[in-house]
């Protein structure tokens, strides 16, 4: 299984940052898998953005949660990130990620190769 | 919010050596935790979840212990390959809420 990021590098300040993850070599639709999103400012730790079913069912990082949307697309395969009225402190490399839970959670274990936001205008 | 605090910010070893990571939770999550790896200019790799499983492949000398606030990521013998950064991750109210720690940086 691998994980794609896609999406602008540049993002105005104020505008809407979206951005895709591509799932390969297996379902986007399996039940024991969850999809999320998580960021690094560049030199910091990681934070987490939210999480996303196949069924659509969404769970947001309470700081984030207003700006925050997102959406799976099963024919697709491919789960997207939309984080509106970007600052400069949404620059970040962003990563795509499998959370595998098989009925407990087993952790994050199928990461994409992140995609870096630059936000200026 | 769980807050996950992480000491040392840098630990300096020399190979062989033992090495002890520490990850500290504001409040009580159990074994919820889980630890990464990342190297420089790589995504992050799942080491440990429950606090002391270890993920798929992970080398025998890597290992995680504790409960409740209290955790730690051992090395019983560094290797040069060790070189990385690591994080403790609590899900213990997950789906709803994940927190990373600010992470650890091991020197060889």
């Amino acid at each position: 299984l691998q994980l794609q990021e896609s999406g602008p590098g540049l993002v105005k300040p104020s505008e809407t940052l979206s951005l895709s993850c591509t799932v390969s070599g297996g379902s986007i639709s399996r039940s024991d898998s969850y999809w999320g999103w998580i960021r690094q400012p560049p030199g910091k730790g990681l934070e987490w953005i939210g999480n996303i079913y196949f069924t659509g069912s969404t769970y947001y990082n309470p700081s984030l949660k207003s700006r925050v949307t997102m959406s799976v697309d099963t024919s697709k395969n491919q789960f997207s990130l939309i984080l509106s009225s970007v600052t400069a402190a949404d620059a970040a490399l962003y990563y795509c990620a499998k959370h595998r839970v098989p009925g407990y959670y087993f952790g994050l274990d199928v990461w994409g190769q992140g995609t870096t936001v630059t936000v200026s205008s | 919010e769980i807050v996950m605090t992480q000491s040392p910010a840098t630990l300096s070893v020399s190979p062989g050596e033992r090495a002890t990571l520490s990850c500290r939770a504001s409040q009580s999550i159990s074994t919820n935790l889980a630890w990464y790896q990342q190297k420089s200019g790589q995504p992050p790799r799942l080491l440990i979840y429950g606090a002391s499983t270890r993920a798929p492949g992970v080398p025998s000398r890597i290992s995680g212990s504790g409960s409740g606030t209290e955790f730690t990521l051992t090395f019983s013998s560094l290797q040069p390959e060790d070189l990385a950064v690591y994080y403790c991750q609590q899900y213990s109210n997950w789906p709803l809420a994940l927190t990373f720690g600010g992470g650890t940086k091991v020197e060889i």
